[in-house]
C-alpha cells in the first residue's frame, strides 16, 4: 500500500501529558498537510510543509503544538500539555505541487482522546 | 474568512432514491474537491473540479461546478447502502494549492 499512513491510529492520554503523532506521505509527494477534525465537523487546516519547510500555520496551531518534517519525508505533530479540547481526529494529507494537480490525499487519521 | 456551506447536513433515504448535496461559498474557488469519509477513517478523494460549468461523472455520482465557481453539487442516482457516509466538499481559494477549506459535511444514510 503506497497511500498516506499515520501512527498511531488511536491515542488515549491524560490531561497534561505530551503526545506525538507521525505521518508518512505518499513517497513522491513533496507537500504534507495537517488537519484537525472534531466530531460532526469538517477538517480544519493546521499547517503544511513543502519539503522540509513549514510554509503556513493556522491560528488554530497554538504554541503547545509543533510540527516538523526534518528530512522532507515523514512528519511529526507534537502536542504538549494536552487539554481536553485537544480531543479530535488528527489527519495528515499529502500532494504533489507545483506541477501536480494539488489534490490532497488523506491518511486514516489519529484519534486522540484526552481524559 | 472563506466559508463553505453544505446542505443538507443530514439525509436519510431509501435504497434506489436519488439525492443532491450542495456546497456554496461567497468566494470564488480556484478548485474544489469532493471527499467521502467513513467513521474512524480519513476522507477519500472522489473528484476535483476546476473549470466553471464543469460536469464530472463517477459511476452513479455526478459532480457539477457552478459557472461562477462559487458553488458545486453532487447528485447520486439510485443510491445504495454502500453510498452511506459523510460527504465533504473542500475548496481551494488560491492557485497555490496549499490549505483546503472544508464544509461541515452532509451525512448520508441509505437504508436497504
Amino acid at each position: 500500500d503506497t497511500g498516506v499512513s499515520q501512527d498511531p491510529r488511536h491515542k488515549i492520554t491524560k490531561r497534561g501529558q505530551n503526545v506525538t503523532f507521525r505521518c508518512d506521505p505518499i513517497s513522491e509527494h513533496n507537500r504534507l498537510y495537517w488537519y484537525r477534525q472534531t466530531l460532526g465537523q469538517g477538517p480544519e487546516f493546521l499547517t503544511y510543509f513543502q519539503n522540509e519547510a513549514q510554509l503556513e500555520k493556522s491560528r488554530l496551531l497554538s504554541d503547545r503544538f509543533s510540527a516538523e518534517r526534518p528530512k522532507g519525508s515523514f512528519s511529526t505533530l507534537e502536542i504538549q500539555r494536552t487539554e481536553q479540547g485537544d480531543s479530535a481526529m488528527y489527519l495528515c494529507a499529502s500532494s504533489l505541487a507545483p506541477g501536480g494537480s494539488y489534490e490532497q490525499y488523506f491518511g486514516p487519521g489519529t484519534r486522540l482522546t484526552v481524559t | 474568512t472563506q466559508l463553505l456551506e453544505q446542505s443538507p447536513q443530514f439525509l436519510s433515504i431509501q435504497e434506489g432514491e436519488n439525492l443532491t448535496v450542495y456546497c456554496n461559498s461567497s468566494s470564488v474557488f480556484s478548485s474544489l474537491q469532493w471527499y467521502r469519509q467513513e467513521p474512524g477513517e480519513g476522507p477519500v478523494l472522489l473528484v476535483t473540479v476546476v473549470t466553471g460549468g464543469e460536469v464530472k461523472k463517477l459511476k452513479r455520482l455526478t459532480f457539477q461546478f457552478g459557472d461562477a465557481r462559487k458553488d458545486s453539487s453532487l447528485h447520486i442516482t439510485a443510491a445504495q447502502p454502500g453510498d452511506t457516509g459523510l460527504y465533504l466538499c473542500a475548496g481551494s481559494f488560491n492557485n497555490a494549492g496549499n490549505m483546503l477549506t472544508f464544509g461541515g459535511g452532509t451525512r448520508l444514510m441509505v437504508k436497504p
